[in-house]
């Protein structure tokens, strides 16, 4: 069955600090994985999207690495700011239907503290 | 930023009413998508179009409907509200080329 898991389903941190958001996945066969975050009340928004050749791409201060072998992904959030209190959602998609359909994660709720 | 808009952001109804959620998109994306997402759960997908006339019903049964006239419009309707209804909904699209899904604001339906 294909799913994705994210972990911790929530975390608090302190403004500047750094953090890691883990997301395992058993989606085959995989084509891309993508990191959104959504604010509360609003739709997600992109943050980055790899495909099996890459192991690792930056947006500003978020970094997802990728590892294609294992199903695993993680979302490094470095020097966090109030604005990053959001849920990231960790999607994969397949290629094994013309859909290209994605399958989503409950997201991990970050939470900055001042 | 992208160009996709949702109306209402909010609405709260009756059982049995008969509503219709707007999304528009100005960017030309030929792929428009519908999901449906709860509290502290996963986006599921309930509706998607590929194109002007093209309609497909997603992965989560769903009794609202959908239709693509226009290329920039991807309306979604339920006929008869139910409080099982009760949920957000989100509009997203993508251009044929390109994987990534841009999604609008939302509407969040209260159905008492």
């Amino acid at each position: 069955k294909n799913q994705v898991e994210q972990s911790p389903q929530s975390l608090i941190i302190l403004e500047g600090k750094n953090c890691t958001l883990q997301c395992n996945y058993t989606v085959s066969p995989f084509s891309n994985l993508r990191w959104y975050k959504q604010d509360t009340g609003r739709g997600p928004v992109s943050l980055t999207i790899m495909t099996f050749s890459e192991n690792t791409k930056s947006n500003g201060r978020y970094t997802a690495t990728l590892d294609a072998d294992t199903k695993q992904s993680s979302l490094h959030i470095t020097a966090s700011q109030l604005s990053d209190s959001a849920s990231y959602i960790c999607v994969v998609g397949d290629r094994g239907s013309t859909l290209g359909r994605l399958y989503f994660g409950r997201g991990t709720q970050l939470t900055v503290w001042p | 930023e992208a160009d996709i808009y949702q109306t209402p952001r909010y609405l709260v109804i009756g059982t049995g009413k008969k509503i219709t959620l707007e999304c528009s998109q100005t960017m030309g994306h030929d792929k428009m998508y519908w999901y449906q997402q709860d509290p502290g759960m996963e986006l599921h997908l309930i509706h998607y179009s590929y194109g002007v006339n093209s309609t497909e019903k997603g992965d989560l049964s769903s009794e609202s409907t959908v239709s693509r006239i226009r290329t920039e419009h991807f309306p979604l309707t339920l006929e008869s509200a139910r409080p099982s209804h009760t949920s957000q909904y989100l509009c997203a699209s993508n251009p044929s080329e390109r994987p990534t899904q841009y999604f609008g604001p939302g509407t969040r339906l209260t159905v008492l």
